[in-house]
């Protein structure tokens, strides 16, 4: 079974800017989960979907947004870029509500 | 409010001995817990998990312990080798809840 999988793997944007980010999820997985990863933070959950409905929401402004499609494909967006959204962002998708949750490679945005 | 806490950012180990990483939680309702490592730049990689009905879980080298009294878990890696060197993140849940993840423990595996 292919692993979850995120696009673009780099991404340089500039601030104000906006950004899109891809997760595909494990085939068969229907929760989506986003982390953001900065030095010293650890992993902040900013979202989960679970067929097609936000089911949990972490403490992140209303620039940071998600969807998730049909398909289990999620995407998150995030709008009028600051220099602090700087990080890794990760996906994870899980098959049942309470399971492992398994990891993208995830996304390293830079924000100039 | 940290509800999931892992109190030594740092461990070093010789080779082939014993790795012992702790996490400790506040949350009483946390009854599913899991273990993920990291590499730089990689998401991290699930490890072994363990429900709130056992106190051992066992996979391989790995064996999770949990101590709900304490409410105290704890992970043993024997034989520690090379490639265990990463940062570990101990991980609790409930329910439908998000994952709540600590902060991280940074092993080195000395040669």
């Amino acid at each position: 079974k292919a692993g979850v999988t995120q696009t673009p793997r780099y991404l340089i944007k500039t601030r104000g800017q906006q950004v899109t980010l891809s997760c595909s999820p494990i085939s068969g997985h229907r929760s989506v989960s986003w982390y953001q990863q900065t030095p010293g933070q650890g992993l902040q959950f900013l979202f989960e979907y679970f067929s097609e409905t936000q089911r949990n929401k972490g403490n992140f402004p209303g620039r940071f947004s998600g969807r998730q499609f049909s398909n289990s494909r999620s995407e998150m967006n995030v709008s009028t870029l600051e220099l602090g959204d700087s990080a890794l962002y990760l996906c994870a998708s899980s098959l049942a509500s309470q399971g492992p949750q398994y990891f993208g490679p995830g996304t390293r945005l830079t924000v100039l | 409010d940290q509800q999931v806490k892992q109190n030594s950012p740092s461990l070093s180990v010789q080779e082939g001995r014993i790795s012992i990483l702790n996490c400790d939680y506040t949350n009483s309702m946390f009854d599913y817990f899991l273990w993920y490592k990291k590499y730089p730049a990689e998401g991290p990689t699930f490890l072994i998990s363990i429900s709130s009905i056992k106190d051992k879980n066992e996979d391989g080298r790995f064996t999770v312990f949990l101590n709900k009294s304490a409410k105290h878990l704890s992970l043993h890696i024997v034989p520690s080798q090379p490639g265990d060197s990463a940062v570990y993140f101990c991980a609790a849940t409930f329910g439908n809840e998000k994952l709540t993840f600590g902060t991280g423990t940074r092993l080195t595996i000395i040669p």
